[in-house]
């Protein structure tokens, strides 16, 4: 079975901390991803990479960056926390395999709260 | 731009009366379309999809959509909904080009006993 884990459940950071968030997945998956969960608004795309050292920005890539330097680990980096990323943060991967219509596989989330 | 809406914040079902919970889609050329779900307290789980073929698609636990593409719709039922299908639940598209997938604001269903 895939699993996908995220390395801290909770995360309670100050405004201006840069911050890491890591994700690794066991299953060999080519493309990982980083979301944000927010209510009402649903998930939305941070960043993906579909190989090593590979990345691509999705829909809402600002004051974030990613690091993918081995396939089993993606690290998600807000440079200088704020409190508007205050926000559950979910990673995923997926294989190539199946093509770009692969399930996604989900990490449990890391709640961050920026104070 | 691929995007999805989901217009029900919440549905309301008695246990053992069907369900259906709503979802619309706008992309550029032919959509693949998703449903996940996320029970309380862990990740998200796929529970089916549909790429092209048979409008109505069988997933996990029950579940099905069906396909429209004259409303543009991919709406996610069944027939019989269970106590322990309360959960939250989003759709999801993928245009053709695109690599990563939209998710749609989901929806909360509460199945009463």
């Amino acid at each position: 079975d895939v699993k996908v884990t995220q390395s801290s459940r909770y995360l309670v950071k100050r405004t201006g901390e840069k911050v890491f968030l890591e994700c690794v997945q066991d299953m060999d998956h080519e493309n990982m991803f980083w979301y944000r969960q927010d209510p009402g608004l649903g998930l939305r795309l941070i960043y993906f990479s579909y190989d090593v050292k590979m990345k691509e920005k999705g829909d809402i890539p600002e004051g974030y960056s990613v690091s993918r330097e081995k396939k089993e680990r993606f690290s998600l980096i807000l440079e200088s926390a704020s409190t508007n990323q205050t926000s559950m943060y979910l990673c995923a991967s997926s294989s190539s395999f199946g093509g770009d219509n692969s399930p996604l596989h989900f990490g449990n989330g890391t709640r961050l709260t920026v104070t | 731009a691929q995007s999805v809406a989901q217009p029900e914040d919440q549905v309301n079902v008695a246990e053992g009366n069907p369900l259906t919970v709503k979802c619309t889609y706008s992309v550029s050329g032919n959509p693949y379309l998703f449903w996940y779900v996320q029970y309380p307290n862990r990740g998200l789980q796929f529970l089916l999809k549909y790429i092209t073929g048979d409008n109505l698609v069988k997933g996990s636990y029950g579940f099905e959509a069906e396909f429209n593409k004259s409303q543009t719709s991919f709406h996610l039922k069944k027939p019989s909904a269970l106590v322990s299908d309360s959960a939250l639940y989003f759709c999801a598209v993928r245009e053709a080009g695109r690599r990563a997938l939209t998710f749609g604001s989901g929806t909360r269903l509460q199945v009463q006993p």
